[in-house]
């Protein structure tokens, strides 16, 4: 496709259970973003690949998020003994490498909404 | 105190009306400053970018960016019912992965 694509749109969950969202990036864009948006709050980082390399997770809340891209491609963040807290849609975003320092925006998909009972 | 701050409104205007949104911020690093829209159950779409200081205009929207006052706006010009959405600002340093978001302000354009 032409965008962002991540699976599934909606998660329900109990908490405690293990949950899984996948993010397909736009075809060529090395770097990839997952952010968390709560209720009536703008996206907040969480973490960063470029390629399979995971160069920044300064955003992850705790051990319990891990996120993976072995690939280079798709990604799978990951959320271990959900808690109620991590409710919330999350959102992943795509760019071209900012080769020479020339920015590169970043393209969001539509996100997942996770909803832990 | 958030590196971003956003005024989330809601703000409700008349089709036709010029509409302004701000954003002011507390990093002097922040180099690159992004508007997004978001409509409900969708991700944010990247309306504008602007590199530090200056206006840029696209069509119906004008980004102004005044680092000395770290205030960014986001002009909309003739509103239409369509523009109705959650409009967030975003920015980020040079050299850096991540950009931060405001909490965003929710327009509802009346026909």
């Amino acid at each position: 496709g032409a965008g962002v694509s991540q699976s599934p749109r909606y998660k329900v969950a109990k908490r405690g259970q293990d949950v899984a969202l996948r993010c397909d990036p736009i075809s060529g864009h090395v770097s990839l973003f997952w952010y968390q948006q709560a209720l009536g709050q703008g996206p907040e980082f969480l973490t960063y690949f470029q390629n399979e390399a995971q160069l920044d997770k300064s955003g992850l809340p705790s051990d319990r998020f891990f996120a993976e891209r072995p690939e280079g491609s798709v990604s799978t963040l990951k959320i271990q003994r959900t808690q109620q807290e991590d409710s919330a849609v999350y959102l992943c975003a795509s760019s071209l490498d900012e080769f020479r320092g020339l920015y590169q925006p970043q393209h969001f998909g539509d996100g997942t909404r996770l909803s832990i009972l | 105190q958030k590196e971003v701050e956003q005024d989330p409104g809601p703000l409700s205007v008349p089709e036709g009306a010029i509409v302004s949104l701000n954003c002011t911020y507390s990093n002097s690093a922040f180099q690159y400053f992004m508007w997004y829209r978001q409509y409900s159950r969708k991700g944010p779409e990247l309306l504008m970018y602007t590199y530090s200081s200056g206006n840029k205009e696209d069509g119906r929207f004008t980004a102004q960016v005044d680092k000395s006052s770290k205030y960014i706006s986001l002009f909309i010009r003739d509103s239409q019912p369509s523009d109705s959405a959650t409009y967030l600002c975003a920015m980020k340093q040079t050299g850096a992965n991540n950009l931060f978001f405001g909490t965003g302000t929710r327009l509802t354009v009346i026909p």
